[in-house]
């Protein structure tokens, strides 16, 4: 167990639709990570947050948000919903925004949209 | 399946034997290196990692090798156990130089099956 929740575990839904995943960072870690593992194109970095504050950004499409709050969880918010945004959705921490700080992942939140 | 039912490349090694994973990164400017491992409905997992200034960095049972002249990587694990079956993913951080964030790059990931 990394210490790093994410709920829920699944999530179906229909396209168009709007989910929200939530994640809690182990104690005492700073920055949330969000990635992406989909059958075509592995595992892929979405954002990143450090203190409530956006950190680093990858190939986020705009539909996608998120957000860290003060309590240092955080959502990814996922709107107008495609087939192809089906997708185990991961979450990690780590203690700072170091680069050689160990990210540690969440369980993942496996989003299925028909 | 492992992670989403990639069509990953799978190394098949008897129980007890050595294996090597390899990996060829893409980014010349990456400073720093991880090896993940990933089981069948779980998150990645941490297993060890590598500055670019090393060369081989050791732990239980597994040893990095990272030649930089040629980007690539390597995971060994000794005496191979049936508990190490799982996807294992190599990842880099781009933006260590940078200071702007802490992303990592993962590879495509191949799939170890220990045979008992």
């Amino acid at each position: 167990d990394s210490g790093v929740t994410q709920t829920p575990k699944h999530l179906i839904t229909a396209t168009g639709q709007r989910v929200t995943l939530r994640c809690s960072p182990r104690s005492g870690d700073l920055s949330v990570y969000w990635y992406q593992q989909s059958l075509d194109q592995g595992l892929q970095f979405l954002i990143q947050y450090y203190n409530g504050e956006e950190r680093a950004k990858g190939n986020i499409l705009e539909r996608f948000s998120a957000q860290q709050f003060p309590d240092l969880h955080s959502e990814l918010n996922l709107s107008s919903l495609e087939l192809g945004d089906s997708a185990l959705y991961f979450c990690a921490s780590s203690k700072r925004s170091v680069g050689t700080d160990t990210q540690y992942f969440g369980p993942g939140t496996r989003l299925t949209v028909l | 399946g492992e992670s989403v039912g990639l069509h990953l490349p799978t190394l098949s090694v008897q129980e007890g034997d050595n294996s090597i994973i390899n990996c060829a990164y893409s980014n010349s400017a990456s400073d720093y290196f991880i090896w993940y491992k990933q089981e069948s409905g779980k998150g990645p997992q941490f297993i060890i990692d590598i500055r670019s200034n090393m060369d081989k960095r050791q732990g239980q049972r597994v040893t990095v090798l990272l030649n930089k002249t040629v980007k690539h990587l390597s995971l060994q694990i000794a005496a191979t156990q049936p508990g190490d079956s799982a996807v294992y993913f190599c990842a880099e951080n781009p933006l260590l130089r940078n200071n702007a964030g802490n992303m990592l790059t993962f590879g495509g990931g191949t799939r170890l099956m220990v045979k008992p």
